[in-house]
């Protein structure tokens, strides 16, 4: 199983500021098949990266993923008040699927 | 327009049963793998269980094999997971997903509490 941890836990910042969260898996990800999703209190999360670096329908361009293999990252470029979320990183590259812990962001 | 709408979450004593069903639209439900992903007040998120496409194949993880059953019928563009012999560490929104690999869309959840 592949375990991938998030850091850091928590992220303050202040609007206009980057965010840069990190997830890292225990084995190599193949084929890059990493996503990232948001999740804002009381919703259900939103895709928004996958294949790594590929921005799902609707995604503001401030979003973005990076990475391969073993570390990947999300970045947003330039945070809004609306960011303000729990961003969790999931393999889809080998069973079973795993999350990691999660990257609460506060604005 | 995709959507997921889950139903049929509630109050149940442990030991009980419940199912809970997942209503789907917008797209050619027969052409994907659908996924039930949980999590418990507070936590992160754990997949549960997924079913290909034309229902051949289903998966589950390790706490609920042998517990949990999921289905679908195409016909009705409808997914079911039918839970038995619950427990206090089941509670948890239930989350549908839509499984294009990544989990392109969610349903709103719905709230499962195991309790006396």
């Amino acid at each position: 199983e592949i375990v991938l941890t998030q850091s850091p836990g928590t992220l303050s910042l202040s609007p206009g500021e980057r965010a840069t969260l990190s997830c890292r898996a225990s084995q190599t990800v193949s084929g890059s098949y990493l996503a990232w999703y948001q999740q804002k209190s009381g919703q259900a999360p939103r895709l928004l990266i996958s294949g790594a670096s590929r921005r799902a329908t609707g995604i503001p361009d401030r979003f973005s993923g990076s990475g391969s293999g073993t570390d990947f990252t999300l970045t947003i470029s330039r945070l809004e008040p609306e960011d303000c979320a729990v961003y969790y990183c999931q393999q889809y590259s080998s069973t079973p699927r795993t999350f990691g812990g999660g990257t609460k962001v506060e604005i | 327009e995709v959507q997921l709408v889950e139903s049929g979450g509630g109050l149940v004593q442990p030991g009980g049963s419940l199912r809970l069903s997942c209503a789907a639209s917008g797209f050619t439900f027969s052409r994907y793998w659908v996924r039930w992903v949980r999590q418990a007040p507070g936590k992160g998120l754990e997949w549960v269980a997924n079913i290909k496409p034309d229902g051949s194949e289903t998966y589950y993880v390790d706490s609920v094999r042998g517990r949990f059953t999921i289905s679908r019928d195409n016909a009705k563009n409808s997914a079911d997971l039918q839970m038995k012999s619950l427990r206090a560490e089941d509670t948890a929104v239930y989350y549908c997903t839509r499984d294009s690999g990544p989990l392109d869309y969610w349903g709103q959840g719905t709230l499962v509490t195991v309790s006396s």
